[in-house]
């Protein structure tokens, strides 16, 4: 069964310019959670995405933008990078459960390490 | 005031001791709250749930007071294998917040 892919594993990026990270959910998830992780800190919350919208929206700019597929799979895409954008991007998936706006325990991927030059 | 606050540690113990961890939140309508577990360079991993009757997994003990919104994790008889950085978690509806996490040393 395999797990939460992410790729790339590293970028490194000038900044102005934009980055498109990639994550595939765990088999059975319909919900996928993405996460900036920045060195000696916790993960801070970006957006979900479920049923190809997203759901809810943490403290990110507009700069942060994301996509999700028909299969569940999902895009984060961040414009105009600045050198505060260096972190690891964690994508989490889940599965949504029903009749609310809850999902169950979410399981994260190896993550993306972006460095913005 | 961050939401979420832990022990900023480190925490650098002998094998076999007994250690723990705090945390608070600030979000009194936070729904449920977990320990995760964060190797090097690696993601977070679910270590336990934690409720309000108190949850042990083996060596490992969690509890939630409400009240005072305030989550705990104990291990005992640390192992070299427990090193890692210990991240709190309170969630909302969708929302996970984590703390900063409290890293841990255990030494032979």
């Amino acid at each position: 069964d395999a797990g939460v892919t992410q790729s790339p594993t590293h970028l490194i990026k000038t900044r102005g310019q934009q980055v498109t990270l990639r994550c595939s959910p765990k088999s059975g998830h319909d919900t996928v959670s993405w996460y900036q992780q920045a060195l000696g800190q916790g993960p801070q919350f970006i957006f979900q995405y479920y049923e190809e919208e997203e759901r809810q929206r943490g403290n990110f700019p507009d700069r942060f933008s994301g996509h999700q597929f028909p299969n569940y799979s999902s895009e984060l895409n961040v414009n105009a990078l600045l050198l505060g954008d260096s972190a690891l991007y964690l994508c989490a998936s889940s599965l949504g459960l029903a009749g609310g706006p809850y999902t169950d325990t979410q399981y994260f991927g190896p993550g993306t390490r972006l460095t913005v030059l | 005031r961050k939401e979420v606050e832990q022990d900023p540690g480190p925490f650098n113990v002998p094998e076999g001791a007994t250690v723990a961890f705090n945390c608070t939140y600030s979000n009194s309508a936070s729904q449920s709250f977990f320990w995760y577990r964060q190797d090097c360079r690696k993601e977070p991993k679910l270590l336990m749930s934690v409720y309000s009757s108190g949850n042990e997994d083996g060596r490992f003990t969690a509890q939630l007071n409400r009240a005072s919104q305030y989550i705990s994790l104990l291990i005992r008889d640390s192992k070299l294998s427990d090193s890692a950085t210990y991240l709190c978690v309170v969630t909302r509806y969708n929302d996970m917040r984590f703390g900063a996490g409290t890293r841990l040393t255990v030494k032979p």
